[in-house]
C-alpha cells in the first residue's frame, strides 16, 4: 500500500459527459501528479501541483483540468468525454523535487 | 515522439537466472532515471533509481546500469524469482519533477 488513495476505482460513462477523479496523497506529501495510461502505452504525464499551485503541465487536453485543495487532495476533471479518453488515470504524490513518486492504484475510466 | 523507449514488450526468464530489462532514451538532458514495477490492478511501485552522474546503482537483487554515451540503461535482477513477474517501466526526469515513462516490459519468471 503506497498510502496514495484514488476514487473511484472504476468509472463507466458516456461520450460528452463530465467526470471527476479524486486523489488523496500520502501524509506529508505536498506534490501531486496525474498520469494517463492508455492501452499498451506508458504513463503520460498530465499535470503536477505543489502545495496548491500548478507546478508543471504535460500534454493535458483543454477539456481536462485539475486542482489541489488546501487539505492537499487533488481532483482531475475530465469534460466532453470522448471514446479515446478511456484509460487508466494514476495519481502520484511525493515530497517534491528529487524524492520518488508514490502511485495510487488508479481509476479505470471507460467511455462508451 | 517517444523520448524513453523499451523495445522489448515482454521477457521470459527461468527462476534463479538473471533478468535484464533494457531502456533507451533520446534526451541527453535527462538527469535522473528510475525503474518502476507494476502488478495488475495496482499502481506502479518504485524499484530503484540512478543519477546521471553515476553508472551503477545496486539494491539487493536489483542493479541499474547507465551508459550515458549510448543513452541506454538496464535493470538486472539476480536471481529472478516468480514474484518478480510484473510489468517494468523505465522513467526519466529532466530538471523537473515530471516523469517520462517508457511503454513497459512484461517480465515473466517461470519455475
Amino acid at each position: 500500500d503506497s498510502g496514495v488513495t484514488q476514487t473511484p476505482k472504476h468509472l463507466i460513462t458516456a461520450t460528452g459527459q463530465r467526470v471527476t477523479l479524486r486523489c488523496s496523497p500520502r501524509s506529508g506529501d505536498l506534490s501531486v501528479y496525474w498520469y494517463q495510461q492508455s492501452l499498451d502505452q506508458g504513463l503520460q504525464f498530465l499535470i503536477q501541483y505543489y502545495n496548491g499551485e500548478e507546478r508543471a503541465k504535460g500534454n493535458i487536453l483543454e477539456r481536462f483540468s485539475a486542482q489541489q485543495f488546501p487539505d492537499l487532495h487533488s481532483e482531475l476533471n475530465l469534460s466532453s468525454l470522448e471514446l479515446g479518453d478511456s484509460a487508466l488515470y494514476f495519481c502520484a504524490s511525493s515530497l517534491g523535487g528529487d524524492f520518488e513518486q508514490f502511485f495510487g492504484p488508479g481509476t479505470r475510466l471507460t467511455v462508451l | 515522439d517517444q523520448q524513453v523507449k523499451q523495445n522489448s514488450p515482454s521477457l521470459s526468464v527461468q527462476e534463479g537466472r538473471i533478468s535484464i530489462l533494457n531502456c533507451d532514451y533520446t534526451n541527453s538532458m535527462f538527469d535522473y532515471f528510475l525503474w518502476y514495477k507494476k502488478y495488475p490492478a495496482e499502481g506502479p511501485t518504485f524499484l530503484i533509481s540512478i543519477s546521471s552522474i553515476k553508472d551503477k546503482n545496486e539494491d539487493g537483487r536489483f542493479t541499474v546500469f547507465l551508459n550515458k554515451s549510448a543513452k541506454h540503461l538496464s535493470l538486472h535482477i539476480v536471481p529472478s524469482q516468480p514474484g518478480d513477474s510484473a510489468v517494468y517501466f523505465c522513467a526519466a526526469k529532466e530538471n523537473t519533477d515530471k516523469l517520462i515513462f517508457g511503454t513497459g516490459t512484461r517480465l515473466q519468471v517461470f519455475p
